[in-house]
């Protein structure tokens, strides 16, 4: 298995909902990843989980809540968010987190829209 | 602090000619990550390249690095319009126990009849 899997594929959420943003990987890859994509933009780092662990937290606010249950799962748990909220969120993983092969490999994303 | 310039930001082509999209980072590095991104889509690891000199190419894509310029460079060869997208540089930025990558701003590119 060589992908990363993210549910949902869209998602509309009020302010005031709770939802959650979930992403997979088999691939045994120790460090994992939150990035959140506006259109014509790059990606922006949101959080860095190495070995479970949250390593880097790139100042985001705390309406955003990362979560790692076991190397495989990685969670974003969403709360109160605005509509400048909306965007591609994509997940993404690596074998190791300081190794010499630093390939990410991404998810197919969430599309969530903030109404 | 590391940052990755890329250039052109917009390149629209007819098919069959070739160019070069450009990605200048201003610290040392030695890895650098080509991805390919359609409307809509996610990121599609295209390139890795590891060391000086290193070169890859697939299809009619072909990547480079040259570390002592700071300089990647990708190439398209006589261009089809399958490969219209936005292309990503990255570098990698190493911190104490893990890194992340540093993006250019992405090159799209329009590849007309």
């Amino acid at each position: 298995d060589t992908e990363v899997t993210q549910t949902p594929k869209h998602l509309v959420m009020g302010m005031t909902n709770k939802k959650s943003l979930k992403c997979e990987q088999h691939m045994g890859h120790r460090a994992m990843y939150w990035y959140k994509q506006k259109a014509k933009k790059p990606p922006e780092l949101m959080f860095v989980y190495s070995y479970e662990k949250l390593s880097i937290n790139e100042s985001v606010p705390s309406r955003f809540s990362p979560e790692c249950p076991n190397s495989s799962l990685l969670n974003l748990h969403l709360h109160a968010l605005q509509p400048e909220d909306s965007a591609l969120y994509l997940c993404a993983s690596s074998p190791h987190p300081s190794g010499k092969l630093g390939e990410q490999y991404f998810g197919p994303g969430t599309r969530l829209t903030v109404t | 602090e590391l940052k990755v310039e890329q250039n052109p930001l917009f390149l629209s082509m007819q098919e069959g000619k070739n160019y070069t999209i450009y990605c200048n980072y201003s610290t040392t590095s030695d890895r650098l990550y080509w991805y390919r991104q359609d409307p809509g889509k996610s990121l599609e690891s295209l390139f890795v390249l590891l060391s000086n000199g290193a070169v890859k190419q697939e299809g009619r894509l072909m990547a480079s690095l040259d570390t002592k310029a700071r300089l990647s460079t990708l190439h398209i060869t006589a261009a089809v319009h399958d490969l219209s997208a936005t292309y990503f540089c990255a570098v990698d930025m190493r911190g104490d126990s893990n890194y992340q990558l540093i993006w250019g701003a992405g090159t799209k590119l329009i590849i007309k009849p």
